[in-house]
């Protein structure tokens, strides 16, 4: 079956703009995750949706950061004024049971983001 | 505060020889702990994991061990194959009931496993 899809792949932006990175979870997974990957770094977390409410947005960086997930489906996460140091890898995930033993998380295959 | 870390950068093996992978944590909270592996431009693949309750978990050629008392678990992979080449990267969550996929990655060690 499909996997977690994310897009754009790539993403090049110049400082100060707003951008939009995509997800869409494997069918029928509720949980959702967000998770940002600098050079040389691993993923950190960013946010965590259960259906349609943000259970938890403790890894936003900023308010510049913000994502919704309208029909506890695909998932958008918005970068406004963006910096060059918001330049990563975008990873989302998604989960038949919220990461529990026997239901892993499923990554995508990112979006690498550079702001010039 | 690195509360994950695995302290190799990189790692080479040879095809055959068991490969281990090591990483340390420092929050004692934490009380599932899992391995996914990295190809480039892909996401992480899960590979295996351990809940605190054990000491070891296994799972075909891999083996995930876990010493609580020492904040430390391992990866054993035999034997290694060139197509294990990969980064691995440590991970761990549950920490103060939070969500268990809110997960905590170490910084990820390169193998290299040469034919």
């Amino acid at each position: 079956g499909a996997g977690v899809s994310q897009t754009p792949s790539n993403k090049v932006t110049e400082k100060g703009k707003y951008v939009e990175l995509r997800c869409d979870p494997i069918s029928g997974h509720t949980a959702l995750y967000w998770y940002r990957q600098s050079l040389g770094q691993g993923p950190e977390f960013l946010i965590y949706f259960q259906g349609t409410g943000a259970a938890d947005d403790s890894g936003l960086p900023n308010d510049r950061f913000f994502a919704v997930r309208p029909e506890g489906s695909v998932s958008t996460l918005k970068i406004q004024r963006t910096e060059r140091g918001d330049s990563a890898v975008y990873l989302c995930a998604s989960s038949l049971r919220g990461g529990r033993e026997g239901s892993p998380l499923h990554f995508g295959n990112g979006t690498r983001l550079t702001v010039t | 505060d690195q509360q994950v870390k695995q302290n190799s950068p990189s790692l080479s093996v040879q095809e055959g020889r068991i490969s281990i992978l090591n990483c340390d944590y420092t929050n004692s909270m934490f009380d599932y702990f899992l391995w996914y592996k990295k190809y480039p431009a892909e996401g992480p693949t899960f590979l295996i994991s351990i809940s605190s309750i054990k000491d070891k978990n296994e799972d075909g050629r891999f083996t995930v061990f876990l010493n609580k008392s020492a904040k430390h678990l391992s990866l054993h992979i035999v034997p290694s194959q060139p197509g294990d080449s990969a980064v691995y990267f440590c991970a761990a969550s549950g920490a103060g009931g939070t969500s268990y996929g809110k997960l905590t990655f170490g910084q990820g060690t390169i193998l290299t496993v040469h034919p």
